[in-house]
């Protein structure tokens, strides 16, 4: 089956690195990716990374893919007080590209 | 480049009534994709469509449908609602989808069951 999973919250310090988990359970997802929400707002994507790859390296954002345990985190070095957001992890569904399979979001708040 | 634009942003219909949502994608984009997010259930799929054709399709009742038109635009329904039905519809819409093309999100329509 397709399902993913995420922890719900976080809370970091300004200026602190922030790493949001995710796993994930279809083997064959070809893309996986990162989404944020703001209050109010539709899903932006942050990054994504294809199945074959290990890691990949966006400016602040660093995603780190284990295929063999199907985990997939996001690291937000440097992480600022609008990084405050719900942060969605997705997959492919085997059924079509277009058809994401969303974690149930984490919640990152950033305080002073 | 104008986003993917949804109407109305919000709405409230009473139990038993229907309702049609819009979607406008980015210019040029031909899949339109539809999700519904509640608190309880996260982010769920509702239908993709593709050169008007429905492409793929999510676990909801029949009550939900969609079409598309030729200029890539984008309706959804819900026949019989019901307070369950009270959720955030986001539409995404993307080039194609045979690959890899980003999903651009539109900000949603906060629909309200009462």
């Amino acid at each position: 089956g397709e399902d993913v999973e995420q922890s719900l919250f976080l809370s970091v310090r300004e200026g602190d690195s922030s790493v949001i988990n995710c796993t994930y359970t279809d083997s064959s997802s070809t893309y996986l990716y990162w989404y944020k929400q703001e209050p109010g707002a539709g899903l932006q994507l942050l990054t994504y990374i294809f199945s074959n790859m290990d890691m990949k390296q966006d400016q602040r954002l660093t995603v780190l893919l284990n295929k063999k345990d199907k985990h997939l985190s996001l690291r937000i070095a440097d992480t600022q007080t609008g990084d405050s957001a719900i942060y969605f992890c997705a997959e492919t569904s085997a059924s079509g590209y277009n058809k994401l399979i969303f974690g149930a979001g984490t919640r990152l708040a950033v305080h002073p | 480049k104008a986003g993917v634009t949804q109407t109305p942003r919000y709405l409230i219909k009473t139990r038993g009534q229907q309702v049609t949502l819009s979607c406008s994608p980015i210019s040029g984009h031909r899949s339109v994709s539809w999700y519904q997010q509640t608190p309880g259930q996260g982010l769920q799929f509702l239908f993709e469509y593709f050169s008007e054709t429905q492409r793929n399709k999510g676990n909801f009742p029949g009550r939900f449908s969609g079409r598309q038109f030729s200029n890539s635009r984008s309706e959804m329904n819900v026949s019989t609602l019901e307070l369950g039905d009270s959720a955030l519809y986001l539409c995404a819409s993307s080039l194609a989808g045979e690959s890899y093309n980003e999903q651009f999100f539109g900000p949603g329509t906060r629909l309200t069951v009462l």
